[in-house]
């Protein structure tokens, strides 16, 4: 069953805007995590957004670049900043959610972002 | 986090087992091996994951060698929605840093 939902689902902007990508859970969760996959890539973490703190960043990404919100246990968002044609992209939200016997991360469907 | 390789791209036939390897060869005795797949335009879905012993759930079996240094997902009877990207994982349990490699191409064919 469906637990995350990003939006939108895919996205063609202009460069020099920023996006702001939401992500939904049915779930309460501490931690909610935001990843990039570039085109024929593997998934990178940006960061890490927990509610009432700061988001953590990985290196190589900036929170200027890209602010997170995570105003609650349910919902956050990521902004993708002036963006340029090397940020077109899926971004993808990922919780850590325990039912049963998983233990594994889940994953939202993805923005597909191109930048023109 | 232990490095993991796996072969660029496999091909299996619909019905038959589909063997999937994965060399972990520094692996840590913390680090736990995680099989994740991204079906093409979906975000990525775990599979199934083992410490030492071998683990089965109802999508896969994981064999993992005695020495840890390699393991094997065995999607049992692949079908055509099985056609994925799948990764090989090891992480120590609940370390939220999941470093996906390039994975496993693999196409089921009819």
């Amino acid at each position: 069953s469906a637990v995350i939902s990003q939006k939108p689902s895919r996205d063609i902007c202009q460069r020099g805007t920023s996006l702001t990508i939401q992500c939904q859970v049915d779930s309460q969760v501490t931690m909610m995590f935001w990843y990039r996959q570039q085109p024929g890539q593997s998934l990178t973490l940006i960061a890490t957004a927990n509610q009432g703190s700061e988001a953590t960043y990985e290196s190589g990404f900036v929170i200027d670049k890209f602010p997170i919100s995570r105003p609650n246990l349910t919902f956050s968002t990521l902004t993708v900043s002036n963006m340029s044609p090397e940020d077109s992209s899926i971004y993808l939200c990922s919780v850590d959610l325990v039912r049963g016997r998983y233990y594994g991360y889940t994953f939202g469907s993805g923005t597909r972002l191109t930048v023109v | 986090d232990a490095k993991t390789t796996q072969p660029p791209s496999m091909d299996c036939a619909e019905g038959r087992a589909a063997n999937l390897p994965c060399n972990h060869s520094t692996i840590s005795g913390n680090e736990y091996v995680y099989w994740y797949r991204q079906i093409h335009s979906q975000g990525p879905q775990y599979i199934i994951h083992g410490l030492k012993n071998n683990e089965t759930n109802e999508m896969a079996s994981l064999i993992i060698t005695e020495d840890r240094k390699s393991s094997t997902l065995i999607l049992p009877h692949a079908t055509l929605r099985d056609t994925a990207v799948y990764y090989c994982i090891a992480n120590p349990f609940n370390d939220y840093k999941l470093s996906f490699g390039a994975g496993t191409t693999v196409t089921v064919r009819a």
